[in-house]
């Protein structure tokens, strides 16, 4: 079955750049269909949907990040990436990847078991 | 984008049925037929437990159901048991191709 696999830096400073990429095996990036998404969830606290992409690279972001967000997909890798701008101490979270299975109207049916960045100096 | 909004917490006694709402806007819930729920253990990452308002993946339980009427989406979760105890969480489509989850509810079995 489809596997997701969340890597980068476990800490951040405040004002650098968060960046994180998620590896699928066991299916191809660019299937059609999928969405391919970032969900974080702070500590204690409830889900947060960042973005999805497609395998074509159309993405769409969470208007209330989208100024510090980019989300890239590299099919030659089946890799898709984040990367959050100017964090603070607020982007501290577990961040997981996930495949919307929904064509994008939100069925996550795989997620990656999620990765802890905190954001210090 | 606010969070769709759902009870902190709902409990009940094994075997008992148990519904959890969740409340949106005619730009989330109300507007379109793609809400789904999770299921979510403390340290897991959640599992997708109901999509498009009541369909259930392959491999979930019957005793997971959903619904929606007008900006209200609901999960009843029917013959409660030990292991049902967890945080649930709705989301639904919202316009403009974003997503918004709900605040969460745990589940308690008494």
């Amino acid at each position: 079955q489809v596997q997701l696999q969340e890597s980068g830096p476990g800490l951040v400073k405040p004002s650098q750049t968060l960046s994180l990429t998620c590896t699928v095996s066991n299916g191809s990036i660019s299937s059609g269909g999928y969405y391919w998404s970032w969900i974080r969830q702070h500590p204690g606290e409830g889900l947060e949907w960042i973005g999805y992409i497609y395998y074509s690279g159309s993405a769409y972001y969470n208007p209330s990040l989208k100024s510090r967000l980019i989300i890239s997909v590299d099919t030659s890798k089946n890799q898709f990436s984040l990367q959050l701008s100017s964090v603070t101490a607020a982007d501290t979270a577990i961040y997981y990847c996930a495949r919307d299975a929904g064509d994008g109207y939100n069925q996550f049916d795989y997620w990656g078991q999620g990765t802890l960045v905190t954001v210090s100096s | 984008q606010s969070a769709l909004t759902q009870p902190a917490s709902v409990s009940g006694s094994p075997g008992q049925s148990i519904t959890i709402s969740c409340t949106g806007t005619s730009s989330d819930v109300g507007g379109y037929n793609y809400v789904s729920w999770y299921q979510q253990y403390p340290g897991k990452a959640p599992k997708l437990m109901i999509y498009d308002v009541n369909n259930r993946p392959s491999g979930v339980s019957n005793r997971f159901s959903g619904s929606k009427s007008g900006n209200t989406a609901s999960l009843t979760i029917s013959g409660l048991q030990a292991d049902d105890e967890a945080d649930y969480y709705c989301s639904s489509y919202a316009s403009s191709s974003t997503l918004v989850f709900g605040s969460g509810t745990k589940v308690s079995v008494l």
